[in-house]
């Protein structure tokens, strides 16, 4: 079975202001890691993933992510953020033995960006 | 760029009453899968659908769930019995069998149980 821990349930942040959403996970297995983005009052919507490769990711709308295996974490970044990016990110991972295997989400991260 | 729809958005039932929640996942998906979002709360597993067939289900998807592929579109979430803790945003999902894990969800639809 796998888990993951979201550390911060809020993050106020300034535009323009670098930002990190942190992301931890446990696996006794190989997982695939992912990142979504819930804007208000929508559905979930694919920011960025690490199937395998370079750890370090990029995603939609700037941002990016870095998988330390040996932390286990998959920290999410963004160098500037804008009011736009003001949503929910949840931070989920897949068992990489089945293509069909379920998510398993963490509790989320309410990014809000200030003016 | 295909999507997955759900519908409704938004339905609103008395306690004790049957739903069916409709979605329609990408046309060339073959795994599917419904989630549920309790307002406030982390996104949930309910079940995942392979082959005309439950691949996996979590301890929430309970006798009251079920889960159809009607015809070769649709794939419905049913639940019998409302409880008021059902009250919930319920997400649809489908993945491709190859060319990559991710999944990719629907709207939502907000189910309030009064």
């Amino acid at each position: 079975a796998q888990s993951v821990t979201q550390l911060d349930s809020q993050v106020p942040v300034f535009e323009e202001a670098p930002v990190e959403l942190r992301c931890n996970y446990s696996s006794s297995v190989s997982v695939y890691l992912f990142w979504y983005v819930q804007y208000p009052n929508q559905g979930l919507q694919l920011l960025l993933k690490y199937l395998s490769g370079s750890t370090l990711v990029k995603g939609i709308n700037g941002f990016e992510a870095e998988f330390n295996k040996s932390q286990t974490s998959f920290h999410l970044r963004k160098p500037s953020v804008h009011i736009s990016d003001t949503a929910e990110y949840f931070c989920a991972v897949k068992e990489r033995r089945n293509a069909g295997n379920m998510l398993t989400f963490g509790g989320g991260t309410r990014l809000m960006v200030k003016p | 760029e295909p999507e997955v729809t759900q519908t409704p958005s938004h339905q609103v039932t008395q306690m004790g009453q049957e739903v069916i929640l409709r979605c329609v996942p990408i046309s060339n998906h073959l795994y599917f899968y419904w989630y549920r979002q309790i307002l406030g709360q982390k996104v949930e597993f309910l079940v995942s659908f392979y082959n005309n067939e439950i691949s996996e289900k979590s301890e929430i998807f309970d006798d009251q769930f079920s889960v159809e592929r009607p015809d070769g579109s649709n794939f419905t979430l049913k639940i019998r019995s409302t409880k008021l803790e059902d009250s919930a945003m319920y997400f649809c999902a489908s993945t491709r069998t190859a060319g990559g894990p991710e999944q990719y969800f629907g709207p939502g639809t907000r189910l309030t149980v009064t």
